[in-house]
């Protein structure tokens, strides 16, 4: 596709269940990033991936949050048990990669996670 | 660690005239990039505007400009002549120029109501 995509668009869950969040980056970027949205506050950095190196989890609020990237591509983020301050949106961006220069970080619409 | 502060929750500016949002930071590197991303209700983040901290000219964007005060450090993001599409949540962002895929840091936003 032409953009990031991410999905669903919404989910709606009860306390202490799990969920998956999908991310579709753009093709042809290797390094893609998670950050969450909470209500009143700017986005917040929770993993990144860069290609096959090892991904930066420092932003991982609990070990009940844990990200893959299969294949270089999809990316998917878990939340297990999931607590009503999960809540918020998550939203997935990616970019070129290099070591030199700013690589610009296009972002997906989100995916609004409610638990109930 | 950077920080980025956007201390006005909310604006309200009339459709054609023009709006000034305040942008703070802090951070140790000598060399970084600013970004203002714009928000609609869509939740879709969309650059607006970028920043080399190493620059002395401010960026401009068509309707869209900056004022980069380094020493102060301060960018604020100036929007002539609004236009009603200009209603969003506008956040400003940081990430240092070494590891050109580091995260992005983000404030708060702001929300911008452009009035008819």
């Amino acid at each position: 596709g032409a953009g990031v995509s991410q999905s669903p668009s919404n989910k709606v869950t009860e306390k202490g269940k799990d969920v998956e969040l999908r991310c579709d980056p753009i093709s042809g970027h290797t390094a893609l990033y998670w950050y969450r949205q909470s209500l009143g506050q700017g986005l917040e950095f929770l993993i990144y991936f860069q290609g096959n190196s090892a991904p930066d989890k420092s932003g991982l609020p609990s070990d009940r949050f844990s990200a893959e990237r299969t294949g270089g591509s999809v990316s998917t983020l878990t939340i297990q048990r999931t607590q009503q301050e999960d809540s918020a949106v998550y939203l997935c961006a990616s970019s070129l990669a290099g070591t030199s220069g700013l690589k610009e970080q296009f972002f997906g619409p989100g995916t609004r996670l409610t638990v109930l | 660690a950077q920080t980025v502060t956007q201390s006005q929750p909310e604006m309200s500016v009339q459709e054609a005239e023009t709006v000034t949002l305040s942008c703070t930071y802090d951070t140790s590197e000598s060399n970084y990039y600013l970004f203002w991303y714009k928000q609609p209700p869509s939740r879709q983040m969309i650059l607006v505007i970028r920043q080399e901290a190493y620059k002395q000219q401010n960026a401009t964007e068509n309707r869209f400009s900056v004022n980069f005060q380094k020493a102060a450090k301060s960018f604020s993001l100036k929007i002539s002549d609004s236009q009603l599409g200009d209603t969003a949540m506008y956040f400003c962002a940081f990430i240092p120029y070494t590891g050109a895929n580091s995260k992005l840091t983000f404030g708060k936003g702001i929300t911008l109501s452009v009035r008819p």
